[in-house]
């Protein structure tokens, strides 16, 4: 049973464009989300976080926003850029107590010049 | 700053021998965890430790055990490997504000 998914295993799009990459959960308990950026060959590093008390959270050209009704995370990058080509990873956890996180399959982004 | 360090970096093994992987963070961290890296599988928790002293089951722990050897490392043991326990693994440490930092993996083959 999956908990957290990422329903896009690829995703296309051309340079200053927007990428658009969604996650969705199932548990309810979840209150703290993350994307995670991975280049091949390297470990996955952070991106950029939202609690469940925020509806959007940006930083720079990345934006996620958080539907909690929905159980829907997307991450937008705008513009997006060659650079930006990775794997995108969501992950969630219950903030108090657990340690625990939980990702989702991962997303491939591709930018194309 | 090294941040996670990871070793070895490659590996091989035959259906039964045993190796360990190794871990160390250089942040002060007090969490650290193992995963492993299938293809359509995402990432998933072997084990983790929330604190020196403290190990827990994540959700794939099956044919793996763990040392936390003081704070600043956590070592992944395969006793007996097997063909699917082949992966890439990954280590990570959780500072603040609930980041996890990950190293370089380590890619693991069992014929």
């Amino acid at each position: 049973d999956q908990q957290v998914k990422q329903n896009s295993p690829s995703l296309s799009v051309q340079e200053g464009r927007i990428s658009i990459l969604n996650c969705d959960y199932t548990n309810s308990m979840f209150d703290y989300f993350l994307w995670y950026k991975k280049y091949p060959a390297e470990g996955p590093t952070f991106l950029i976080s939202i609690s469940s008390i925020k509806d959007k959270n940006e930083d720079g050209r990345f934006t996620v926003f958080l539907n909690k009704s929905a159980k829907h995370l997307s991450l937008h990058i705008v513009p997006s850029q060659p650079g930006d080509s990775a794997v995108y990873f969501c992950a969630a956890s219950v903030s108090s107590g657990t340690y625990k996180y939980i990702f989702g399959t991962g997303t491939r982004l591709k930018v194309l010049a | 700053n090294a941040g996670v360090t990871q070793t070895p970096k490659f590996q091989v093994l035959k259906t039964g021998q045993s190796m360990t992987l190794q871990c160390a963070q250089d942040m002060n961290h007090n969490s650290m965890y193992w995963y492993r890296q299938d293809p359509g599988m995402g990432l998933r928790l072997i084990y983790y430790s929330a604190s020196e002293g403290t190990t827990d089951k994540g959700e794939v722990p099956n044919g793996y055990n763990v040392s936390r050897l003081n704070k600043r490392e956590f070592s992944l043991r395969l006793e007996s490997a097997a063909p699917s326990q082949t992966s890439v693994y990954f280590c990570a440490s959780k500072g603040f504000p609930d980041i996890q930092y990950f190293g370089a993996g380590t890619r693991l083959s069992v014929l």
